[in-house]
Parts: C-alpha cells; structure tokens; sequence
C-alpha cells in the first residue's frame, strides 16, 4: 500500500521562475493538502483540494495556485518565485470526512536563488 | 500565522530520560495531534487525541490536553538517540478540515 509520493525530490529555480510541484495520495484517499515549511518553522497550511476543487486555502498569495486530478494527485504551482518561496513543500492525503488519517509526503525542497 | 505555539523550543537529554514537550492552542478544536520530522523530511503522525479526551497512551507516548487552557502535552518515556528529531503538534479546528501546525520542539537526546 503506497503512502503519499512527492516529486521532484529537489529543485532548485531562479527568481520570477515558475514551479510545479507533484503529489500522488496514499491509495483510498480523495483529499490533499499542501504544505509550506521554512528552514526550522512549522509547516503553513497552503490549500487543500477535494473533489477536483480548491476547499480551503491559507494565507498565501494568489502566486500559489493548485489542480486536482481526477485521479486524486495534486499539482501545486509558484509563479513568480521569490528568494522567500525557498522551503520544503509537504503534501498530505487524507480521506474527506476524517480527521485523523493525515499521511504526509517526503517532501519537495525547492530553492530559489 | 501558526494556530499554535511549542515550548521549549529545543530540549537536549540523557538516553533513559523522559521528555516532557508542551503545545497551546488558539481556537476551539476538533482534535489535536503530534508529528514527528527527522532532518526536515515527511511528517510522522504518532498520536491523536480528541477534544472530549483528556489523556491518552500510545507505547512510550503519554498526550494530554485541557481544553480550558487550550493546552497539550506529549510525554517520551525513556528515551532512545533514536527520538532525536523535531515534534509537532498540529490541531484541527472546529469546523475546519485541516491540520495547523505548531512551531516545533527540537529534541535531542544524547546516548
């Protein structure tokens, strides 16, 4: 039973760039959400997709941009990457309804330089 | 900005000790859990506790909460160098469908 993929596993861009980051759920889950963690913070809610549509999104600018596919994996997208968008981006699976099965990705470390 | 805060912020301790981290909360909650990350990888989930719990067990995990002080904390008992690694408590609000973190405790313990 695979948990949640991420990919790439590193990335490094240049500002103004743009990013796409990839997340397979863990299998028999249909909700995802993504995560920002900065060097020694805890994580920062993004958005979280369900049913092919953003349900909830935190506070991060309109730059942050998602996708749901039928299939359930998730897209998340940077445009415009800022020297600040550098962080470990976390994904995590769940099942709609239950709050108590979160299964996070290894994550993705994008660097922007 | 987090829904929560962790004290201490770093926490060093013999092998065999106990280790004693604390997590406060800004809303009312749904449930509240803890992870646990190793060399800023993936997030573990070790233990949920829910808003009509008080305390719970799990192995060498020892949680509590109090509502009223929209507090909680996670107890290791006897402690591994294998614990070393940075812990988070993470909470569901009422009403919400996802997790927000706290800052973190890192902790180390020393063989």
């Amino acid at each position: 039973d695979a948990g949640v993929t991420q990919s790439p596993t590193h990335l490094i861009k240049t500002r103004g760039q743009q990013v796409t980051l990839r997340c397979s759920p863990k299998s028999g889950h249909d909700t995802v959400s993504w995560y920002q963690q900065a060097l020694g913070q805890g994580p920062q809610f993004i958005f979280q997709y369900y049913e092919e549509e953003e349900r909830q999104r935190g506070n991060f600018p309109d730059r942050f941009s998602g996708h749901q596919f039928p299939n359930y994996s998730s897209e998340l997208n940077v445009n415009a990457l800022l020297l600040g968008d550098s962080a470990l981006y976390l994904c995590a699976s769940s099942l709609n309804g239950h709050f108590y099965g979160y299964t996070f990705g290894s994550g993705t470390r994008l660097t922007v330089v | 900005s987090q829904q929560g805060e962790e004290d201490p912020q770093a926490l060093s301790i013999q092998e065999g000790e106990n280790a004693t981290m604390n997590c406060s909360y800004k809303t009312s909650i749904n449930n509240l859990q803890w992870y646990r990350q190793n060399s800023g990888r993936g997030l573990v989930h070790l233990i949920l506790i829910r808003s009509n719990e008080r305390e719970k067990h799990s192995g060498r995990l020892r949680v509590t909460l109090d509502t009223s002080k929209k507090s909680s904390s996670l107890l290791i008992t006897a402690s591994r160098a294998a614990d070393t690694a940075s812990y988070f408590c993470a909470t569901v609000p009422t009403g919400a469908n996802n997790l927000f973190f706290g800052t973190g405790t890192r902790l180390t313990v020393i063989p």
